[in-house]
């Protein structure tokens, strides 16, 4: 089955703490992005890649890291997490940004930072 | 800069009405634009896809139109029923990035 798998589905943290949030699919896309979800705010993109070993800022990228490494996978790094970031989770996948296919998404990871 | 709004925010209907969302966009200049449903709490669901040579897709009681010369776009849901309810989002590519609406709200009232 095509999709996008994000791990962990929630995750409850201690401020400063490391984590990384993994997200990987099976659709042989070229382009990975993250959002978060606030109520209020709707999703913002957080950073984005269009291929292997190429990655952008998207419009909150403050206090996040991502790598590519492969095509599949597009872990998202908090290296320090603070409460602000505690916050809906989702990694989506196409196979270009400008379609034919449209977005895929992961189930979101729900991250809590106490 | 591409700029997505939806209207309305938030909509209640009785179950059996025929609604429509709507979905308006600041730059014309789409590739495509994609519909998506999602439930309190979860992942985001792709309904339909407009390419931008398109003008709409349907998909069951769902249809989905595109006019990119007013830079709107409709999706209409057909004799809606309780399990409609949900959050309906636009979004389109703006440059590198994909820019959503804030979304609509449906609640189909039994």
């Amino acid at each position: 089955e095509a999709q996008v798998t994000q791990n962990p589905r929630y995750l409850i943290t201690v401020t400063g703490k490391k984590l990384t949030v993994t997200c990987s699919q099976n659709m042989n896309h070229e382009y990975m992005s993250w959002y978060r979800q606030d109520p209020g705010l709707g999703l913002r993109q957080i950073y984005y890649s269009m291929n292997v070993e190429v990655t952008d800022k998207g419009d909150v990228p403050e206090g996040y890291k991502v790598s590519r490494k492969e095509k599949r996978n597009f872990p998202l790094i908090l290296e320090s997490p603070s409460p602000n970031q505690t916050s809906l989770y989702f990694c989506a996948s196409s196979l270009s940004i400008r379609g034919p296919n449209g977005y895929t998404f992961g189930s979101g990871t729900r991250l809590t930072v106490v | 800069k591409q700029e997505v709004t939806q209207i309305p925010a938030a909509l209640s209907v009785p179950e059996g009405e025929n609604l429509v969302l709507n979905c308006s966009f600041t730059d014309s200049a789409i590739y495509n634009l994609q519909w998506f449903r999602q439930d309190p709490g979860k992942g985001l669901t792709s309904l339909l896809l407009i390419q931008s040579s398109q003008r709409e897709q349907t998909s069951g009681r769902l249809n989905a139109s595109l006019d990119k010369s007013s830079g709107r776009s409709t999706l209409y849901i057909a004799a809606s029923q309780p399990g409609d309810s949900a959050t309906y989002l636009c979004a389109v590519p703006g440059g590198f990035k994909t820019i959503f609406g804030a979304g609509t709200r449906l609640f189909v009232k039994a």
